[in-house]
Order: C-alpha cells, then sequence, then structure tokens
C-alpha cells in the first residue's frame, strides 16, 4: 500500500528564513506527487504536483519541490517565507496500480512577523 | 467559475443518527472524491465516483456510503452515527483520475456527533 509521511509536524520560522518540508513515499514504482496548502480558515489548494520529467517542480506562491527517486523524497521549498505563508502544508502520492490519493498527516508552518 | 460546493457547513448530530452530506463539484468535472479529516489522522480517502460509478474505496466500514447523480453532484451518507465519526469532511473534484489532475477541494463539512 501507498503511504506518505511528513516527519515535521510543527515547524516555525521568523519571515525572510528559509523552508524546507520533509515528505517522503512508500512505493518504489512510478508515482504522481502533489503538495496542498491549507490556509487558516481556506480550503486545501493544490501547490504544485509532479508527474514525470524535470524531477524540480515549481508552483504558486513562490514555492518548488524536488522529486529524489532515489530518497523517495518530495521535499517542498521556498527560499524566503512570509508571514502570509503561514498555513498547513499536505504531502499527497499516487502510485501505480492504486487510483486514490494518499495524504500525509499534515505539517503546520508558523511564521513569525 | 464557482468552486466546489459543500452543504451544509456545519450539522450537529446524536450518536445513532445518520446524516447525508452534499457536494457540487466544479462544472464540468467528473470525478468526486470524499475524505474524512481529523487533527490525529490528517486526510483519510472514503471513495471516489466518477460517472455515477464508485470507482475506489478506502478503508471505512459500511455505515459509509456515497453516490453520484449524473449531474456529478454527490452524497455521502453515514448511518448509525458513532463519537468517532465527528469530523471535517471533505469533497474534492477533479476533471477526470485525480491522481492526474489534482483535486479542487471544497471547504467542507464538519460534523459533530454527540
Amino acid at each position: 500500500a501507498q503511504s506518505v509521511s511528513q516527519h515535521n509536524h510543527h515547524v516555525i520560522l521568523s519571515e525572510a528564513a528559509s523552508l524546507e518540508l520533509g515528505c517522503n513515499y512508500s512505493y518504489g514504482g512510478t508515482v504522481n506527487l502533489f503538495w496542498y496548502v491549507q490556509y487558516p480558515g481556506q480550503h486545501l489548494q493544490l501547490l504544485l504536483k509532479y508527474f514525470s520529467g524535470d524531477p524540480l517542480v515549481k508552483g504558486i506562491k513562490g514555492f518548488e519541490a524536488e522529486f529524489i527517486k532515489s530518497k523517495f523524497s518530495f521535499n517542498l521549498r521556498k527560499p524566503s517565507v512570509q508571514w502570509s505563508d503561514t498555513a498547513e502544508y499536505f504531502c499527497a502520492v499516487n502510485s501505480g496500480g492504486y487510483q486514490k490519493v494518499t495524504f500525509g498527516t499534515g505539517t503546520k508552518l508558523q511564521v513569525i512577523p | 467559475k464557482a468552486g466546489v460546493t459543500q452543504t451544509p457547513r456545519y450539522l450537529i448530530k446524536t450518536r445513532g443518527q445518520q446524516v447525508t452530506l452534499s457536494c457540487s463539484p466544479i462544472s464540468g468535472h467528473r470525478s468526486v472524491s470524499w475524505y474524512q479529516q481529523t487533527p490525529g489522522q490528517g486526510l483519510q480517502f472514503l471513495f471516489e465516483y466518477f460517472s455515477e460509478t464508485q470507482r475506489n474505496k478506502g478503508n471505512f466500514p459500511g455505515r459509509f456510503s456515497g453516490r453520484q447523480f449524473s449531474n456529478s453532484r454527490s452524497e455521502m451518507n453515514v448511518s448509525t452515527l458513532e463519537l468517532g465519526d465527528s469530523a471535517l469532511y471533505l469533497c474534492a473534484s477533479s476533471p477526470g483520475q485525480a491522481y492526474l489532475y489534482g483535486y479542487t477541494f471544497g471547504s467542507g463539512t464538519r460534523l459533530t456527533v454527540v
């Protein structure tokens, strides 16, 4: 079965700090990977997705993620966070043979002005 | 265009009752998926419907059921409610295969079972 691990449950950063949120998945075959964000009081939104090709994926609001197949990882990065990035971030995976998308348990990011 | 609409936004029910939640996907989206979100478990997949057919199902008891209508609107039903069913229920739509297109989520229905 496919599974996703997000090791950081709660991250606190100061504005302008760099961000990297970890995401690891369990399946060794073809995968589709996603990052979603849930801002306070809002619905989940798609940040970026990876299906194939360039392992460095750029998403909205300056976020990017790198797919490293050998490490089964898809970490989310942003060079300089803003207070408005305060939200909960979810990594998600779909692996070959499964039609459902499995989500990680989420990482809450708090950015301090 | 309008987003994914879920009704009602909030529900309070008593143990043993049943509840029906509704979801209207984005126009043109044929796939509707349901997730249960709780603080401890995160998002847990319930089921997915595509063109009125259940295409995939998660590991939830038979008390959880759903259906999709010809206009792609979907309903989810939970019978014999238990306290542990208290959660935010999210509906997500997609033009086709969710794992190819990604989801557009609704704001959810917050169900409280007392």
